[in-house]
C-alpha cells in the first residue's frame, strides 16, 4: 500500500522567491516518485522522477526534488520562482507491481505574485 | 500530447444514463489508466489495463467499467450516470523497459463530463 500527502493545497510566493513544495509518501516498497505539473485545462506534465541511483533529481523549468527516505520526503523546489511556473503541482508514488499504478496526492496549487 | 487522444472533450449527460469515454494511443504502449480528478482529492484510479483484454480494478472502480480490445484504445463507461461522477477523467499510458525501468505516464487532455 502507498500513500502521498502534500501539505499545503494553496502556496503564495512572490516572483524571484523560493519556491517549496511539500511531499511525504508511505511505501510498503522502495518507492518511485513522480511530480507533476498541471496547467489550466490542460492535462498533467511530468516535472521530473525519481527511480533509483542520485537522490537529488533535476527536472525541467528549473525544478529539482530530493529523495530523503529517512524522511520519507520528495520534496520540489526552485531557487527564483517565475510567473509562469503558477500551476497545480501533483506529487505521486508507484511501487512495484504489475502495472506500477501511481497513487497521486491532492495537489498544492502554486501562485505567484509580482 | 499527440501520443494519447481522449474523445469527448466534453460532454453532458443525464442521470441514469450510460457514456463512454475513450482513449486512443498510438505510442503502443502496454499499460492504460483511468482516472478521475475532483477538487481535494488529487487524480484518483478507476481502472487500469496491462495489456489487451487484461484490466484490473483501482481504488473507485464502482459504477465504471473498462474494455480493451486492442492495444491502442481503453473504453471506460458509465454504466448508469450519476451526479456524483461529474468530474475530469484523465487517461495515462505508460512502457516499462528492461529490467523493469518506468518510463514514466503520459496523460491524455482530460475530458470533462457532467452528470446533470
Amino acid at each position: 500500500a502507498q500513500s502521498v500527502t502534500q501539505l499545503g493545497s494553496h502556496v503564495s510566493v512572490s516572483e524571484g522567491a523560493l519556491v517549496l513544495l511539500r511531499c511525504n509518501y508511505s511505501s510498503s516498497v522502495p518507492p518511485y516518485l513522480f511530480w507533476y505539473v498541471q496547467y489550466p485545462n490542460q492535462g498533467l506534465q511530468l516535472l521530473l522522477k525519481y527511480t533509483t541511483g542520485a537522490t537529488l533529481v533535476k527536472g525541467i523549468n528549473g525544478f529539482e526534488a530530493e529523495f530523503k527516505k529517512s524522511e520519507t520526503s520528495f520534496h520540489l523546489t526552485k531557487p527564483s520562482a517565475h510567473m509562469s511556473d503558477a500551476a497545480e503541482y501533483f506529487c505521486a508514488v508507484s511501487g512495484y507491481g504489475s502495472a506500477r499504478q501511481l497513487t497521486f496526492g491532492s495537489g498544492t496549487q502554486l501562485t505567484v505574485l509580482p | 500530447d499527440a501520443g494519447i487522444t481522449q474523445s469527448p472533450r466534453h460532454k453532458v449527460t443525464e442521470t441514469g444514463t450510460p457514456v463512454t469515454l475513450r482513449c486512443h494511443q498510438t505510442e503502443n504502449h502496454r499499460y492504460m489508466y483511468w482516472y478521475r480528478q475532483d477538487p481535494g482529492h488529487g487524480l484518483r484510479l478507476i481502472h487500469y489495463s496491462y495489456g489487451v483484454k487484461d484490466t484490473d480494478k483501482g481504488e473507485v472502480s464502482d459504477g465504471y467499467s473498462v474494455s480493451r480490445s486492442k492495444t491502442e484504445d481503453f473504453l471506460l463507461t458509465l454504466e448508469s450516470a450519476t451526479s456524483s461522477q461529474t468530474s475530469v477523467y484523465f487517461c495515462a499510458i505508460s512502457e516499462r523497459g528492461d529490467r523493469g525501468y518506468d518510463y514514466g505516464y503520459t496523460f491524455g487532455s482530460g475530458t470533462r463530463l457532467t452528470v446533470v
